[in-house]
């Protein structure tokens, strides 16, 4: 069963505008945590922004914030004033905790392409 | 000062051939990983180690064999190259604790043919 969802293959947004892209994952877990990254066409992948399960807050990095829905099991990725440099795929991601140690899983990627 | 580094970027090579990926990370990390990222970019974990002890080994067939001399290299050989093994593979390290980050390497793009 996957556990981490990007339902949105594809996303288009203005230059300027912001762009929320969709994460929801499963886990049975208490303690885990839920990372983005992104990934240009050059290839490198980029670790944006990191949400704790037990954070009350959601996370906030520049231009990026995450909004973590627990109940729903949701942590989306916000983008505001979106730039033609945040053309990329972007990752979510969740660090589980299997007994003794600890994997991360990605889901398929969301492709976003900034419109100037 | 990279810091996750592998080599080669670029691997060509013909079917049946064995051939190796380096990694080095000089972050002081405790977790190595290595990734499989095929053609529609999807990211599946191969292998983890921690501090040279295989910890991960999701079900890759025993054609690929991992090495850790020491916490910071990971090295992946692979032997009797299938058509099938064309990907970009990512080495990755971290901390142990729930909240840290990997931090990858550039990929190595193989191309087997």
């Amino acid at each position: 069963a996957q556990k981490i969802t990007q339902t949105q293959p594809g996303m288009f947004v203005q230059e300027k505008e912001a762009v929320t892209l969709d994460c929801t994952y499963d886990t049975s877990d208490q303690s885990y945590g839920l990372f983005w990254y992104k990934q240009p066409s050059s290839g490198e992948m980029i670790f944006l922004i990191y949400q704790g399960s037990y954070d009350e807050q959601n996370a906030t990095e520049g231009r990026y914030s995450l909004n973590f829905q627990k109940a729903r099991k949701s942590a989306n990725l916000v983008i505001s004033a979106s730039q033609l440099g945040d053309s990329a795929m972007y990752f979510c991601a969740m660090r589980e905790r299997e007994t003794s140690y600890d994997k991360v899983i990605f889901g398929p990627g969301t492709s976003l392409s900034v419109i100037p | 000062d990279t810091a996750v580094s592998q080599t080669p970027k670029y691997l060509v090579t013909q079917m049946g051939n064995d051939k190796s990926i380096k990694c080095e990370q000089n972050l002081g990390h405790d977790t190595m990983y290595w990734y499989k990222q095929d053609s529609k970019k999807f990211l599946k974990i191969m292998f983890s180690y921690n501090n040279k002890e295989l910890i991960i080994n999701e079900t890759v067939p025993n054609r690929f064999s991992p090495k850790s001399p020491d916490k910071a290299h990971l090295n992946l050989h692979i032997n009797s190259l299938e058509l099938g093994d064309s990907a970009v593979y990512f080495c990755a390290s971290s901390q142990g604790d729930i909240g840290s980050p990997l931090h990858f390497g550039n990929g190595t793009r193989l191309t087997v043919t």
